[in-house]
């Protein structure tokens, strides 16, 4: 989608390795998401950033860190990659909720990451 | 705590209209959305309501709510083969700025 995009869009990794995924946007928003993909499961959010060095966590956090040192980048990084982290990746973005009107997320391509 | 459901997969006719049910769990949520995955791609935005319509209609998708049953539907008219994909429901949960996703609908069309 124009404005954002994730890197790299395929991975394979070997168990016991850390993985960084990153999510770069150009439209200024101030929230940014990570969330993962898996079959029956839905969209499953893993953090969340609020601005600038500003985060949270999400359902399923463990195994998972991020950074935000600026409004553009996202960056979410598996400390030692698992089976169990094989996955789609996505990163969304949004300009948060305003009175009136909705704040639907635009969303990247997607990480397709294979953990082995 | 916030939940969405959504039965996982829907086969209809080409020319048939599509229903796609969802309900959700937080009475205060203030927006509901659509969002369609194409294979391969991420989800986009379909179309949204405001929790204090019932009904909006946007070419062939019509977006039903029943707030007292926390129920929501999404109807596509006349369905096409590219209208193929996996539909999330999805609410804004009540905290600022986050967005609760359902667990997707699979969406085929039968020639």
């Amino acid at each position: 989608d124009a404005g954002i995009t994730q890197s790299p869009r395929h991975k394979v990794t070997e168990t016991g390795t850390p993985v960084t995924l990153r999510c770069h946007q150009t439209e200024n928003h101030r929230y940014m998401y990570w969330y993962r993909q898996d079959p029956g499961h839905g969209l499953r959010l893993i953090h969340y950033s609020y601005g600038v060095k500003d985060t949270d966590k999400g359902e399923v956090s463990d195994g998972y860190s991020v950074s935000r040192s600026k409004t553009e980048d996202f960056l979410l990084t598996l400390e030692s990659a698992t089976s169990s982290q094989t996955s789609v990746y996505f990163c969304a973005i949004s300009e948060g909720q305003k009175r009136g009107r909705p704040y639907g997320y635009t969303f990247g391509s997607g990480t397709r990451l294979t953990v082995v | 705590g916030e939940d969405v459901e959504q039965s996982l997969f829907l086969s209809v006719r080409e020319g048939d209209s599509s229903v796609i049910n969802c309900t959700y769990t937080d009475s205060s949520s203030t927006y509901l959305y659509w969002y369609k995955q194409e294979p391969g791609a991420g989800l986009q935005l379909l179309t949204y309501i405001f929790s204090n319509m019932d009904m909006k209609q946007d070419q062939r998708l019509t977006v039903l709510l029943n707030k007292k049953d926390k129920h929501l539907s999404l109807r596509i008219a006349d369905t096409q083969t590219g209208d193929s994909a996996i539909y999330f429901c999805a609410e804004s949960g009540g905290s600022a700025s986050k967005i609760i996703f359902g667990s997707g609908t699979r969406l085929s069309i039968r020639p």
